[in-house]
Protein backbone atom coordinates (compact mmCIF):
# COMPACT_ATOMS: atom_id res chain seq x y z
CA UNK A 1 0.00 0.00 0.00
CA UNK A 2 0.87 3.31 -1.20
CA UNK A 3 1.90 5.28 2.20
CA UNK A 4 3.98 8.47 3.30
CA UNK A 5 5.03 8.71 6.99
CA UNK A 6 5.94 12.13 8.57
CA UNK A 7 8.16 12.57 11.58
CA UNK A 8 8.06 13.90 13.92
CA UNK A 9 4.09 14.50 14.92
CA UNK A 10 5.26 18.39 16.13
CA UNK A 11 7.92 19.87 17.07
CA UNK A 12 8.76 23.32 19.09
CA UNK A 13 11.99 25.59 18.42
CA UNK A 14 12.90 28.94 19.67
CA UNK A 15 13.36 31.90 16.54
CA UNK A 16 16.35 31.27 15.15
CA UNK A 17 17.25 27.61 15.47
CA UNK A 18 17.23 25.32 12.40
CA UNK A 19 15.31 22.26 12.23
CA UNK A 20 15.08 19.41 9.63
CA UNK A 21 11.44 17.49 9.29
CA UNK A 22 11.40 14.05 8.29
CA UNK A 23 9.55 11.78 5.22
CA UNK A 24 9.55 8.55 4.57
CA UNK A 25 7.35 6.79 1.71
CA UNK A 26 6.51 3.54 0.15
CA UNK A 27 5.35 4.87 -3.22
CA UNK A 28 6.99 2.99 -6.19
CA UNK A 29 7.61 3.60 -8.47
CA UNK A 30 6.88 7.83 -7.91
CA UNK A 31 6.99 10.82 -10.03
CA UNK A 32 7.59 13.65 -7.85
CA UNK A 33 7.66 14.56 -4.44
CA UNK A 34 6.46 17.91 -2.79
CA UNK A 35 6.68 19.48 0.61
CA UNK A 36 3.78 21.91 1.33
CA UNK A 37 3.33 25.02 4.38
CA UNK A 38 -0.03 25.06 5.42
CA UNK A 39 -0.80 27.98 7.81
CA UNK A 40 -3.66 28.03 10.46
CA UNK A 41 -6.43 28.45 8.62
CA UNK A 42 -5.02 28.95 5.02
CA UNK A 43 -4.73 26.02 2.65
CA UNK A 44 -1.58 24.47 1.83
CA UNK A 45 1.11 26.02 -0.33
CA UNK A 46 3.86 24.42 -2.41
CA UNK A 47 7.41 25.00 -1.13
CA UNK A 48 9.54 22.74 -3.35
CA UNK A 49 9.18 19.97 -5.59
CA UNK A 50 11.49 16.82 -7.20
CA UNK A 51 12.00 14.04 -9.40
CA UNK A 52 13.19 11.47 -8.46
CA UNK A 53 16.78 12.29 -10.30
CA UNK A 54 16.85 15.46 -8.06
CA UNK A 55 18.87 15.07 -4.80
CA UNK A 56 17.90 18.59 -3.20
CA UNK A 57 15.70 21.75 -4.20
CA UNK A 58 16.22 24.86 -1.70
CA UNK A 59 13.66 27.68 -1.76
CA UNK A 60 15.08 30.32 0.35
CA UNK A 61 15.68 28.96 3.98
CA UNK A 62 13.85 25.78 3.17
CA UNK A 63 16.05 23.42 1.23
CA UNK A 64 14.17 19.75 0.75
CA UNK A 65 16.46 16.79 0.88
CA UNK A 66 15.99 13.35 -1.71
CA UNK A 67 16.81 9.80 -1.35
CA UNK A 68 15.50 7.69 -3.87
CA UNK A 69 17.10 4.43 -2.59
CA UNK A 70 15.85 4.54 0.72
CA UNK A 71 13.02 6.55 0.02
CA UNK A 72 13.15 9.28 2.36
CA UNK A 73 13.20 13.28 2.08
CA UNK A 74 13.78 16.05 4.35
CA UNK A 75 12.67 19.72 4.93
CA UNK A 76 15.57 21.67 6.45
CA UNK A 77 14.63 25.28 7.86
CA UNK A 78 17.84 27.37 8.74
CA UNK A 79 17.41 30.52 11.00
CA UNK A 80 13.28 29.83 11.82
CA UNK A 81 11.47 32.95 12.07
CA UNK A 82 7.93 32.98 14.01
CA UNK A 83 6.38 32.95 10.51
CA UNK A 84 7.62 29.42 9.92
CA UNK A 85 5.10 28.46 12.09
CA UNK A 86 3.00 26.17 9.98
CA UNK A 87 1.96 22.73 9.23
CA UNK A 88 4.31 20.61 7.12
CA UNK A 89 3.26 18.04 4.75
CA UNK A 90 5.29 15.54 2.55
CA UNK A 91 2.89 14.63 -1.25
CA UNK A 92 4.24 12.05 -2.89
CA UNK A 93 2.98 11.71 -6.52
CA UNK A 94 2.88 8.07 -7.79
CA UNK A 95 4.13 7.61 -11.36
CA UNK A 96 1.12 7.08 -13.84
CA UNK A 97 1.22 3.71 -15.38
CA UNK A 98 -1.00 4.13 -18.38
CA UNK A 99 -1.91 7.19 -20.22
CA UNK A 100 -5.48 9.30 -19.29
CA UNK A 101 -5.71 7.81 -15.76
CA UNK A 102 -5.71 9.84 -12.75
CA UNK A 103 -2.84 9.15 -10.44
CA UNK A 104 -4.05 10.94 -7.46
CA UNK A 105 -1.33 12.06 -4.78
CA UNK A 106 -0.44 10.40 -1.64
CA UNK A 107 -0.11 12.77 1.26
CA UNK A 108 1.74 12.60 4.83
CA UNK A 109 -0.13 13.54 7.87
CA UNK A 110 2.20 16.59 8.21
CA UNK A 111 4.68 17.69 11.10
CA UNK A 112 3.07 20.46 13.03
CA UNK A 113 6.01 23.40 13.76
CA UNK A 114 5.87 25.84 16.42
CA UNK A 115 8.66 28.36 16.49
CA UNK A 116 8.94 30.77 19.68
CA UNK A 117 10.46 33.37 20.37
CA UNK B 1 -3.85 34.61 -2.22
CA UNK B 2 -3.44 31.25 -4.25
CA UNK B 3 -6.36 32.63 -7.06
CA UNK B 4 -8.72 29.75 -4.98
CA UNK B 5 -11.36 31.55 -2.84
CA UNK B 6 -14.24 29.55 -1.20
CA UNK B 7 -17.26 30.41 0.60
CA UNK B 8 -18.04 29.91 3.10
CA UNK B 9 -15.24 30.23 5.75
CA UNK B 10 -16.55 28.45 8.62
CA UNK B 11 -20.02 26.67 8.59
CA UNK B 12 -22.23 25.21 11.21
CA UNK B 13 -25.21 22.72 10.66
CA UNK B 14 -27.21 20.41 11.78
CA UNK B 15 -27.23 16.75 10.78
CA UNK B 16 -30.76 17.65 9.19
CA UNK B 17 -29.79 20.72 7.48
CA UNK B 18 -28.93 21.29 3.84
CA UNK B 19 -25.90 23.48 2.64
CA UNK B 20 -23.61 23.78 -0.18
CA UNK B 21 -19.99 25.02 -0.10
CA UNK B 22 -18.72 26.86 -3.42
CA UNK B 23 -15.18 27.45 -4.71
CA UNK B 24 -13.89 29.24 -7.65
CA UNK B 25 -10.36 29.99 -8.95
CA UNK B 26 -9.15 32.20 -11.11
CA UNK B 27 -6.20 30.66 -12.66
CA UNK B 28 -7.84 29.36 -15.66
CA UNK B 29 -7.06 25.12 -14.88
CA UNK B 30 -8.90 22.81 -16.52
CA UNK B 31 -9.11 20.62 -13.14
CA UNK B 32 -10.46 20.72 -9.82
CA UNK B 33 -10.46 18.93 -6.81
CA UNK B 34 -12.80 18.62 -3.01
CA UNK B 35 -10.13 17.44 -0.42
CA UNK B 36 -10.99 16.47 3.24
CA UNK B 37 -8.68 17.34 6.15
CA UNK B 38 -9.12 15.61 9.34
CA UNK B 39 -6.87 16.53 12.54
CA UNK B 40 -3.72 14.58 12.88
CA UNK B 41 -4.74 12.76 9.56
CA UNK B 42 -3.47 13.31 5.84
CA UNK B 43 -5.94 15.24 3.60
CA UNK B 44 -8.51 12.76 1.79
CA UNK B 45 -9.70 13.16 -1.63
CA UNK B 46 -12.91 13.26 -2.42
CA UNK B 47 -13.78 14.10 -6.10
CA UNK B 48 -11.76 15.60 -9.05
CA UNK B 49 -13.14 16.92 -11.84
CA UNK B 50 -11.41 17.58 -15.11
CA UNK B 51 -12.90 19.97 -18.10
CA UNK B 52 -16.42 19.86 -16.05
CA UNK B 53 -16.42 16.12 -16.01
CA UNK B 54 -15.48 13.95 -12.60
CA UNK B 55 -13.20 11.63 -13.06
CA UNK B 56 -12.25 10.45 -9.60
CA UNK B 57 -14.98 9.47 -6.91
CA UNK B 58 -13.10 8.14 -3.98
CA UNK B 59 -15.89 6.27 -2.23
CA UNK B 60 -17.61 9.45 -0.97
CA UNK B 61 -20.94 8.81 0.72
CA UNK B 62 -23.71 10.08 -1.10
CA UNK B 63 -24.32 12.56 1.53
CA UNK B 64 -21.65 14.59 -0.18
CA UNK B 65 -22.45 15.61 -3.91
CA UNK B 66 -20.59 17.39 -6.17
CA UNK B 67 -21.50 19.91 -8.74
CA UNK B 68 -19.51 21.14 -11.39
CA UNK B 69 -20.74 23.87 -13.70
CA UNK B 70 -17.94 25.05 -15.79
CA UNK B 71 -14.12 25.03 -15.32
CA UNK B 72 -14.22 28.19 -12.62
CA UNK B 73 -16.68 26.59 -10.13
CA UNK B 74 -17.28 24.08 -8.32
CA UNK B 75 -19.53 23.07 -5.43
CA UNK B 76 -19.75 20.55 -2.45
CA UNK B 77 -23.74 20.06 -1.60
CA UNK B 78 -23.76 18.58 1.93
CA UNK B 79 -27.44 17.08 3.45
CA UNK B 80 -28.31 14.78 6.24
CA UNK B 81 -24.26 14.87 7.36
CA UNK B 82 -22.71 13.20 10.76
CA UNK B 83 -20.93 14.33 13.29
CA UNK B 84 -17.80 12.52 12.11
CA UNK B 85 -18.15 14.95 9.09
CA UNK B 86 -16.64 18.06 10.94
CA UNK B 87 -13.56 18.62 9.29
CA UNK B 88 -11.94 21.63 7.08
CA UNK B 89 -12.52 20.87 3.25
CA UNK B 90 -10.26 22.29 1.04
CA UNK B 91 -10.63 22.90 -2.96
CA UNK B 92 -7.74 22.97 -4.80
CA UNK B 93 -7.17 23.54 -8.80
CA UNK B 94 -4.45 22.21 -11.29
CA UNK B 95 -3.68 23.12 -15.06
CA UNK B 96 -5.28 19.45 -15.69
CA UNK B 97 -5.74 16.75 -13.65
CA UNK B 98 -2.97 14.11 -15.55
CA UNK B 99 -0.09 16.24 -15.40
CA UNK B 100 2.84 14.83 -13.20
CA UNK B 101 4.21 18.21 -12.43
CA UNK B 102 1.33 20.46 -12.03
CA UNK B 103 1.21 21.87 -9.14
CA UNK B 104 -2.78 22.35 -7.33
CA UNK B 105 -3.54 25.58 -5.38
CA UNK B 106 -5.33 24.69 -2.55
CA UNK B 107 -8.34 27.35 -1.58
CA UNK B 108 -8.00 28.35 2.33
CA UNK B 109 -10.72 25.81 2.88
CA UNK B 110 -14.40 25.76 4.77
CA UNK B 111 -14.34 24.77 8.20
CA UNK B 112 -17.10 22.23 8.69
CA UNK B 113 -19.01 21.70 12.08
CA UNK B 114 -21.73 19.66 12.49
CA UNK B 115 -23.77 19.35 15.51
Amino acid sequence: KNQVEQSPQSLIILEGKNCTLQCNYTVSPFSNLRWYKQDTGRGPVSLTIMTFSENTKSNGRYTATLDADTKQSSLHITASQLSDSASYICVVRPMLMFSGGYNKLIFGAGTRLAVHP
Amino acid sequence: ETGVTQTPRHLVMGMTNKKSLKCEQHLGHNAMYWYKQSAKKPLELMFVYSLEERVENNSVPSRFSPECPNSSHLFLHLHTLQPEDSALYLCASSQDATGTTYEQYFGPGTRLTVT
